[in-house]
């Protein structure tokens, strides 16, 4: 079946680097949506991708939904302690129903 | 506005014992779904409701797991007969229709099967 593959696993940076992961699919998808999740909570939307070749900025977070249709990128500029969690891709499964398929998480820490 | 509000936010409950999660989703969302999220995994589709209509229950494990959203508003997700691999977080989102994609999530109810 459909999967999302996240890379990297996870990130260990200081505060004021810039980070980039992305995730890959074996399937083309139509929309790409990026969530982060904070322990103990849901998952938080952050962007949504409807065009490949697009690119769409969330302050200080722009990502952009591949050429082929089987990639999406998420870049975070200028990192701080708040952007610690785990960040997910997700995209629909496919046909005409609306239910997401999510990938395997970036974890992202954060040293001040 | 308010988002999605989900209750409890744990439950314990012994093996065999009957569950009931509450999901109360953005005013004017007609859809709604139930993901699973096992621990370090992301969530997992159970089940899909547009107003009180079940369209999609393909991800729900066995049928032990039941789901209900009988005025189009709250939902409920009841497992019966739990089993210690029911242990999990249980995530409910909703979505205005025309970007059903879309998706705001709740806070989850952690359950834990002993």
């Amino acid at each position: 079946g459909q999967q999302l593959n996240q890379s990297p696993q996870s990130m260990f940076i200081q505060e004021g680097e810039d980070v980039s992961m992305n995730c890959t699919s074996s399937s083309i998808f139509n929309t790409w949506l990026w969530y982060k999740q904070d322990p103990g909570e849901g998952p938080v939307l952050l962007i949504a991708l409807y065009k490949a070749g697009e690119l769409t900025s969330n302050g200080r977070l722009t990502a952009q939904f591949g050429i082929t249709r089987k990639d999406s990128f998420l870049n975070i500029s200028a990192s701080i302690p708040s952007d610690v969690g785990i960040y997910f891709c997700a995209g629909p499964r496919g046909g005409a129903t609306n239910k997401l398929i999510f990938g395997t998480g970036t974890l992202l820490a954060v040293q001040p | 506005g308010a988002g999605v509000s989900q209750s409890p936010r744990y439950k314990v409950a012994k093996r065999g014992q009957d569950v009931a999660l509450r999901c109360d989703p953005i005013s004017g969302h007609v859809s709604l779904f139930w993901y699973q999220q096992a621990l370090g995994q992301g969530p997992e589709f159970l089940t899909y409701f547009q107003n009180e209509a079940q369209l999609d229950k393909s991800g729900l494990p066995s049928d032990r797991f039941f789901a209900e959203r009988p005025e189009g508003s709250v939902s409920t997700l009841k497992i019966q007969r739990t089993q210690q691999e029911d242990s999990a977080v249980y995530l409910c989102a909703s979505s205005l229709r025309g970007r059903s994609y879309e998706q705001y999530f709740g806070p989850g109810t952690r359950l834990t099967v002993t």
